[in-house]
């Protein structure tokens, strides 16, 4: 299996703080993360990847300055929202690559909500 | 034309009948295919993961890759109310791990 864990599962905060949310490869070591976000009803978002001892790269359109993300080892790579404001609320979803014999496959996270006030 | 084409649904089919997924898309050059379960709240779960056209079995889960068609299927049978979810397909290019989604269909499995 791959089992993949992220920290919150929920979150509310004030207008203005930043949260941090943190995602885990829980048995397998993963060189890439991607960190998704999700609407209500809707696909999955990739908001930027993940690579551990470097910079994350980001889709067009997400500012890194928001969005800090840094994967600090092969388990771990966290997702910071700076100054969060309510338009931030959302399922923020990670995913984390796990080597396979063909390709690598990607392995979800349970998502953490994050409810902005 | 977006690039994966899904029917959001929702679909909605009595318990024990067969549940029937599609996805097309328009990149020739797709070579790995993947269906997600995802409920209500919770991450994507990996159902199925084929290479190419073919089919691939597991218990109740079949997956179809037609890659002439640009077409793959997804089917459940002897569908059960806890297949209730949203089932969002995927795929990606060889030697890319970046995944290009469908919007993901909603089923209903009513007992």
């Amino acid at each position: 299996g791959a089992v993949v864990s992220q920290h919150p599962s929920w979150v509310i905060c004030k207008s203005g703080t930043s949260v941090k949310i943190e995602c885990r490869s829980l048995d397998f070591q993963a060189t890439t993360m991607f960190w998704y976000r999700q609407f209500p009803k809707q696909s999955l978002m990739l908001m930027a990847t993940s690579n551990e001892g470097s910079k994350a790269t980001y889709e067009q359109g997400v500012e890194k300055d928001k969005f800090l993300i840094n994967h600090a080892s092969l388990t771990l790579s966290t997702l910071t929202v700076t100054s969060a404001h309510p338009e931030d609320s959302s399922f923020y979803i990670c995913s984390a690559l796990k080597p396979g014999a063909l390709q690598e496959t990607q392995y979800f996270g349970p998502g953490t909500r994050l409810l902005v006030l | 034309q977006k690039e994966v084409e899904q029917d959001p649904g929702p679909l909605s089919v009595p318990e024990g009948a067969i549940v029937s997924l599609n996805c097309t898309y328009s990149n020739s050059a797709f070579q790995y295919f993947m269906w997600y379960r995802q409920y209500s709240r919770k991450g994507p779960e990996l159902l199925m993961y084929t290479y190419s056209s073919g089919n691939k079995e597991d218990g109740r889960f079949t997956a179809q890759v037609d890659k002439s068609s640009k077409y793959i299927s997804l089917f459940i049978r002897d569908s059960q109310p806890s297949d209730s979810a949203t089932y969002l397909c995927a795929m990606s290019l060889y030697g890319n791990n970046r995944l290009a989604f469908g919007k993901g269909n909603q089923v209903v499995v009513i007992p």
